[in-house]
């Protein structure tokens, strides 16, 4: 069965760097979750699209920005990176009905 | 703030003891209450969505119930393989889902 694939799984970039995050969601999901996890802590919600359309946002930082596209791949983009954004950042999908969710494998950021 | 808080944080079991796992979370509004499983470095593995107080699921050694205040992921002989952390999510609208902090289970054979 498909998966919410994420891309690039892992990715190394030095301070005030620009990184950009791709999640693909599963066919005929329309909304798009983006989360980031620090080391031994929960996923904490940074932003998410319903129909191209941001539908919520929380503690995303002014340096990221994130959107959908027409076909309902997601970006995250990630600028003047800091080394507190090492993180996982995880991807999910829901279609209507918001019956499941599922995450990506996720995308390992490490800044240095 | 919409607040979702799991317990214990840390539960180690012997291979075949059962035990539960609790999630409790605000009431006012809820639509989903999510039960993930997360390996290390691995993203969270859809486990169950409950919808309504009384509701129940199941899969293999899981169980997922929901009160009107929480909800328990019930784990009957568990083996060493279901060693992951389990997080809970509660979902207030269809926009985004809080976290707990998750139990981290150990189950030695």
């Amino acid at each position: 069965a498909a998966g919410v694939i994420q891309s690039p799984r892992h990715l190394i970039k030095e301070k005030r760097e620009t990184a950009t995050l791709k999640c693909y969601p599963i066919p005929r999901h329309d909304t798009v979750y983006w989360y980031q996890q620090g080391p031994g802590q929960d996923p904490q919600f940074l932003i998410s699209f319903y129909e191209k359309m941001q539908s919520d946002k929380g503690s995303i930082p002014d340096r990221f920005s994130a959107q959908q596209f027409s076909d309902y791949h997601s970006e995250l983009n990630m600028s003047s990176l800091e080394l507190g954004d090492s993180a996982l950042y995880f991807c999910a999908s829901s279609g209507q009905g918001y019956t499941e969710a599922f995450f990506g494998q996720g995308t390992r950021l490490t800044v240095v | 703030e919409d607040q979702v808080t799991q317990s214990p944080e840390a539960l180690r079991l012997q291979e075949g003891e059962s035990s539960s796992l609790n999630c409790s979370y605000t009431v006012s509004g809820l639509r989903g209450l999510f039960w993930y499983r997360q390996d290390p470095g691995k993203g969270p593995e859809f486990l169950f969505t409950l919808y309504s107080a009384g509701e129940e699921k199941e899969k293999e050694r899981l169980k997922a119930t929901l009160t009107k205040k929480e909800s328990f992921l019930h784990i009957t002989a568990p083996k060493p393989e279901d060693s992951a952390t389990y997080l809970c999510a509660a979902g207030y609208n269809f926009n985004k889902f809080y976290f707990g902090s998750g139990t981290k289970l150990n189950v030695k054979p």
